[in-house]
């Protein structure tokens, strides 16, 4: 069956540190992926699309990698602080069936000063 | 611009009540979506709209059903609400159906007792 997973559902991390969020996926060949920020309480916001034919991209702090052998992209936000904690969600092309995009669950990250 | 709106921003329906959720865009996307949000399930696509004029169900699209009135307006209407469509309801636009980052509204937190 096809699935979306990311990595954990919360991550700790102290500020400063590079976070590192992970996102797998089965049974699908995306020829996208996005990644978004949601905070409590409000809707997700777009942060970065990275193409199947790249394998970074980044983005002042953040950067992402899409590996389409081993079916994963990274997350990293580099010098992470407070105003960084959030629910990262990342999302993929779902090519074929009814959903255009579908979504991971989410981790959700808190970086502690 | 506002970007996405959403309203009302929060309802309390009792079981077998009708509603219907308003959203609106100013950006001149030709896409819109409808989704909830439940702990633990993430984001999952109710109904989209690829333009003005068509609409296509997603993956949660029992108990539901939408109306795209023009290029702006995308609503979604619950004919006779359950317990089980207690969620936060968001809705967003794209400029094209597939590639383009996603623009969510600030969500509807719906009741149901």
């Amino acid at each position: 069956s096809q699935k979306i997973e990311q990595n954990s559902e919360a991550l700790n991390i102290q500020e400063g540190k590079t976070a590192t969020l992970t996102c797998n996926y089965t049974n699908y060949s995306p020829a996208y992926l996005q990644w978004y920020r949601q905070d409590p309480g409000r809707g997700p916001v777009f942060l970065l699309l990275i193409r199947e034919n790249e394998k970074e991209k980044r983005k002042e702090r953040l950067k992402v990698t899409f590996d389409t052998t081993l079916k994963q992209s990274l997350f990293h936000i580099t010098a992470s602080q407070p105003a960084d904690s959030a629910t990262y969600l990342c999302a993929l092309d779902s090519y074929s069936g009814n959903t255009p995009l579908v979504f991971g669950k989410g981790t959700r990250l808190s970086v502690i000063a | 611009n506002a970007g996405v709106t959403q309203t009302p921003k929060f309802q309390v329906l009792k079981t077998g009540q009708s509603m219907t959720l308003q959203c609106a865009q100013d950006m001149n996307h030709n896409s819109m979506y409808w989704y909830r949000q439940d702990p633990g399930m993430g984001l999952r696509l109710i109904y989209y709209s690829a333009s003005e004029g068509t609409t296509d169900k997603g993956e949660v699209p029992n108990g539901y059903n939408v109306s795209r009135l023009n290029k702006r307006e995308f609503s979604l209407r619950l004919e006779s609400a359950a317990p089980s469509q207690t969620s936060v309801y968001f809705c967003a636009s794209s400029d094209l159906d597939r590639v383009a980052e996603q623009y969510f509204g600030p969500g509807t937190r719906l009741t149901v007792t």
